[in-house]
């Protein structure tokens, strides 16, 4: 089975901070994803990687940047937190070239920032 | 842009029952992909069903049916039987030259 991991389930930041949330598969799949799920808004993609040190911008990138040196980790960064970015954030991979392909889901990482 | 859209944020269902939730898609696009995930509480998103556009036929997978109608953009999902272990959000996702779109999310109730 796929696995998809994320580095915290719950996570306190302060104001300011620099937050980095982690996320790691273990199926060779070439593309990642950074959602934030809020409540009566659904999913909406932060950013997303189709390989190594590839980034695209989804529809939410402002406060955000990512990162991936290594096939199977992609990481989110908030350079500088803010409560506006508390929320429940999501990362997912899937394979390439195969558009009915699934996306596989981590946990979720519930942020508050304080 | 490609919207989804939810109609209905809360649904519920007796036991035993089947529910439909619905889902809207606006696209210009002639060639694309549908899906249903369903997120449990607590628990990570997974996939329920998928559907391609140019497949008449509505997918179906054991309780779990579509009814797709790609004049009307219309991609709605029928639970027969349901359970409590139904009991989640679901969200409507659409794919086509760009990342998976989400809808809102319906989240379902079902009452023993």
């Amino acid at each position: 089975d796929v696995k998809v991991t994320q580095s915290s389930r719950y996570l306190v930041k302060r104001t300011g901070e620099k937050v980095f949330l982690e996320c790691v598969q273990d199926m060779d799949h070439e593309n990642m994803f950074w959602y934030r799920q809020d409540p009566g808004l659904g999913l909406r993609l932060i950013y997303f990687s189709y390989d190594v040190k590839m980034k695209e911008k989804g529809d939410i990138p402002e406060g955000y940047s990512v990162s991936r040196e290594k096939k199977e980790r992609f990481s989110l960064i908030l350079e500088s937190a803010s409560t506006n970015q508390t929320s429940m954030y999501l990362c997912a991979s899937s394979l390439v070239g195969n558009p009915m392909e699934t996306q596989y889901f981590g946990p979720g990482t519930r942020l508050l920032v304080l | 842009a490609q919207t989804v859209t939810q109609s209905q944020p809360e649904m519920s269902v007796q036991e035993a029952e089947t529910v439909t939730l619905s889902c809207t898609y606006d696209t210009s696009e002639s060639d694309y992909y549908l899906f249903w995930y369903k997120q449990p509480p607590s628990r990570q998103m997974i996939l329920v069903i998928r559907q391609e556009a140019y497949k008449q036929q509505n997918a179906t997978e054991n309780r779990f049916s579509v009814n797709f109608q790609k004049a009307a953009k219309s991609f709605s999902l029928k639970i027969s039987d349901s359970q409590l272990g139904d009991a989640a959000m679901y969200f409507c996702a659409y794919r086509g030259n760009t990342p998976l779109v989400f809808g809102k999310g319906t989240r379902l109730s079902v009452i023993a």
